[in-house]
């Protein structure tokens, strides 16, 4: 079976710039997550998706971060304008349902560095 | 809320020793499952064992257990027998049982293995 894919691998921007990344999950999974990782610390949940609506989004900065998921499927993380704290890596995770999101299968990551 | 604490930033060990990476935690929930993730050099994160607060059996998968003490709030992964491929970023992690499935993450043990 795929895994979780996400592209693109690595992306540098200026700062006040805009970006966006993209996730495919695993067929059949309902559930799907965003997660910040800052260098040297463990990942950080952005948001949370249930099919197509949102179940937490309760630390993302909503300002300038946004997401979604329109037909349950693939979905698109974007920020803008980006700042230089958001150099990070931006993981996506999917799991079959809620109740077994024990099961996360993360994808590879986006780099993404702000200048 | 909860928190993981990983308070050994790195660790080597000899090919074929043992070795013990420590994590403790914080909650108020009584149900609630740990994790013990791995995320090799520029590749993905993957689990590596999975216990459930409400078991009292440490869970074993091959040559990774755990050392689970609830009420000291202790979850320890010992790798026996360790391995080349065994270097990577490990990572604690916390999810409740009901209601909110994100997982919390520690910061991470940087484990070498030398050959």
């Amino acid at each position: 079976e795929a895994g979780v894919a996400q592209s693109p691998r690595y992306k540098i921007i200026e700062k006040r710039q805009s970006v966006a990344f993209w996730c495919n999950p695993i067929s059949g999974h309902a559930t799907l997550y965003w997660y910040q990782q800052i260098l040297g610390q463990g990942p950080k949940l952005l948001i949370q998706f249930q099919n197509n609506g949102v179940v937490d989004d309760s630390q993302l900065p909503k300002d300038r971060f946004s997401a979604e998921r329109l037909k349950g499927v693939d979905s698109t993380l974007k920020i803008q304008p980006a700042k230089l704290e958001d150099s990070a890596v931006y993981l996506c995770a999917s799991s079959p349902n809620r109740a077994h999101s024990y099961e996360q299968y993360f994808g590879p990551g986006t780099r993404l560095t702000v200048t | 809320a909860q928190t993981v604490t990983q308070s050994q930033p790195e660790m080597s060990v000899q090919e074929a020793e043992t070795v013990t990476l420590s994590c403790t935690y914080d909650t108020s929930e009584n149900n609630y499952y740990l994790f013990w993730y791995k995320q090799p050099p520029s590749r993905q994160m993957i689990l590596v064992i999975r216990q459930e607060a409400y078991k009292q059996q440490n869970a074993t998968e091959n040559r990774f257990s755990v050392n689970f003490q609830k009420a000291a709030k202790s979850f320890s992964l010992k790798i026996s027998d360790s391995q080349l491929g065994d270097t990577a970023m490990y990572f604690c992690a916390f999810r409740a049982d009901f209601g909110n499935e994100k997982l919390t993450f520690g910061t991470g043990t940087r484990l070498t293995i030398i050959p």
